[in-house]
């Protein structure tokens, strides 16, 4: 089976760098996704890393190493509108994802 | 592009009545379909999915079940809910194998009372 290790809290400040850690235990391996959940809202795909290294889109990036079943999301130049939820992903190559538990991001000004 | 649909986006039910959520997709053809639920402030446990018309395979035994009656159109059904059955009900669907890119739609807020 797969678990997945995250945070279940992180604050930070407006306008700063903040990093939410994600390890796995699994069964299979194909890669770790990265989902964005707002309050009251759906869980939204943010990013998706298959091999070891990190992916940029824009202020968020990715990073992932296989050999430590490690992978982390990196937020930069936070903004008030990042409070939300991040679940980290893996589906071992199966139809279903395996999610985290979320990590709750509050932003304070 | 591809759309997902869900309705109704809130109920409040009785306990011992039925349910019928029903979601739909849009511009993508055989898609694999999910449902979620989600306690407040809880991860996501995945109750059915589907991977094509009549498939079915469940995650958690439980008092819901799901069909598949059309290629874009997944229900998920109860004869009878109780209290614990309350949470933020998904779908999403997503296409292939192995791909950890899934689409959600907006969701449905069921309250049990």
């Amino acid at each position: 089976g797969q678990s997945l290790e995250q945070p279940s809290e992180v604050t930070a400040v407006e306008g700063a760098i903040v990093q939410i850690n994600c390890t796995y235990q699994t069964s299979g391996f194909y890669g770790l996704s990265w989902y964005q959940q707002h309050d009251g809202g759906a869980p939204t795909f943010l990013s998706y890393n298959a091999l070891d290294g990190l992916e940029e889109t824009g202020r968020f990036s990715s990073f992932l190493s296989r050999s430590d079943s490690y992978g982390y999301l990196l937020l930069q130049e936070l903004q008030m509108k990042d409070s939300a939820s991040y679940f980290c992903a893996t589906g071992a190559g199966s139809y279903q994802l395996t999610f985290g538990k979320g990590t709750k991001l509050s932003v304070i000004p | 592009s591809q759309t997902i649909h869900q309705w109704p986006a809130t109920l409040v039910q009785p306990v011992g009545s039925p349910l019928s959520l029903e979601c739909t997709v849009e511009g993508t053809s055989n898609p694999n379909l999910y449902w979620y639920r989600q306690a407040a402030g809880r991860g996501l446990q995945l109750l059915f999915y589907s991977v094509g018309i009549g498939q079915i395979s469940s995650e958690v035994p439980q008092n819901l079940s799901a069909s598949r009656p059309q290629d874009r159109q997944f229900i998920l059904s109860s004869k009878k809910l109780l209290l614990s059955d309350s949470g933020f009900y998904l779908c999403a669907w997503s296409v292939g194998r192995g791909t950890d890119t899934q689409y959600f739609g907006p969701g449905t807020r069921l309250t049990v009372l």
